[in-house]
Order: structure tokens, then sequence, then C-alpha cells
């Protein structure tokens, strides 16, 4: 089993639509679990951290349940300029310091 | 945005060229990533810098050398890669190391690296 498992893309959503990722992880020591975002051919950009009680910025929300070991991300009302590969990470200090990125989830949003 | 700078942007070398990538961060963070992303696989972390020191070096091969003369830069360098070496070459930075939510990381641009 991978270590961190995110759903398979490609997600294709029209504007306006929600859009739910998930990402499972297999440490139950996970302490720290962020979702960034990567277009084509460039870098990760960070687009938030998920807390223990779930956070929300905008039009995205995030939640994290420990109990099942996995973490969400949600999108409402979809923009063309979402379409991007949403990356889910998560830190832990077991064994050493460990930062496992997720394949990523390929999102389209279409006109 | 020039929180993470990288340097070169693309380079393409032979199997038996010596090359040197860069990466210079100016948030004031202490720590300093370099990750290598093939296509269609997720990143991999390969070293982990904290301070100058290595903290992490995620059984990389020794054809890839890293250096961090201060907490500002970070190098690695190449030689005698393999095609199979060709991929996108990230850094990040990050305030400390740690599995905190304080230590979110920053990336760089990256180096698409070509092996030939």
């Amino acid at each position: 089993r991978k270590e961190v498992e995110q759903d398979p893309g490609p997600f294709n959503v029209p504007e306006g639509a929600t859009v739910a990722f998930n990402c499972t992880y297999s440490n139950s020591a996970s302490q720290s679990f962020f979702w960034y975002r990567q277009d084509c051919r460039k870098e990760p950009k960070l687009l938030m951290s998920v807390y223990s009680s779930g956070n929300e910025d905008g039009r995205f929300t995030a939640q994290l349940n420990r109990a099942s070991q996995y973490i969400s991300l949600l999108i409402r009302d979809s923009k063309l300029s979402d379409s991007a590969t949403y990356l889910c990470v998560v830190n832990s200090r077991s064994g050493g310091f460990k930062t496992i990125f997720g394949a990523g989830t390929r999102l389209f949003v279409k006109a | 945005e020039t929180g993470v700078t990288q340097t070169p942007r693309h380079l393409v070398m032979g199997m038996t060229n010596k090359k040197s990538l860069k990466c210079e961060q100016h948030l004031g963070h202490n720590a300093m990533y370099w990750y290598k992303q093939s296509a269609k696989k997720p990143l991999e972390l390969m070293f982990v810098y904290s301070l100058e020191e290595r903290v992490e070096n995620n059984s990389v091969p020794s054809r890839f050398s890293p250096e961090c003369p201060n907490s500002s830069h970070l190098f690695l360098h190449l030689h005698t890669l393999q095609p199979e070496d060709s991929a996108l070459y990230l850094c990040a930075s990050s305030q400390e190391v740690g599995a905190g939510f304080s230590y979110e990381q920053y990336f760089g641009p990256g180096t698409r690296l070509t092996v030939t």
C-alpha cells in the first residue's frame, strides 16, 4: 500500500460545479497535512493547510479525518482557472522527518 | 514571485558531463530541500538541510551530491548521470525542518534536466 494515495484522475467538471478530492495516508503518526496545486510544467504552490478542525478559504474547504486517515479538498463553484493537478502532502516525524507527496489528481474545468 | 529561485531553468547534459544546479531562497528560512519529479510520478524527496546540515538523505545515488554553504543557498552537483535521471528538479524551503503546520514548504520553479 502506498503511504499516500489520491483519487485517480482526471476529473472533468463544468464551470460552477462542486468537486471533491480525497487523499488517504497509512502512517497514523502523521502530524501535518497540506494541499498543493501544480499547474502544468510549473512548481507546486501551497493551497492550504489541513487542520483537525477543518478549514475554509473562499471556495476551498479542507477536512481531516484522523480516525479514517484521510484528508479531503472541496472546491465549490469551480472556475476555469482551477484546472490543475492537486497534490496532498503528509508530514511525519516518526523514524526521521518524512514528507510524502501524493501522485496528484488532475482537474479539468470546462466552460 | 522571487521567494525561491533556481538556475538554470533548463539543462541538457551528456552522461559524462559535470554540472551543478543552484537554488537560492529569500524567505529567511532555515531548511532547504531537493526533490525530483519524474513524468507521471509523485515528487520524491532527495535531500533535506537544516541550518546547512544535511538531516535527510533518501537513498539517493552518489552521482547526486548536495551542498549547502549557508541557509540561503543550496546546490546539487551532478556527474555521470543516466538518461533515467532526466526529470524536473525542484528546490524548496521552509521555516524549519519539522512535521508541524508551521513548516509548509515553498518551491522554486525547478530545473528541467535532460540527460542525453
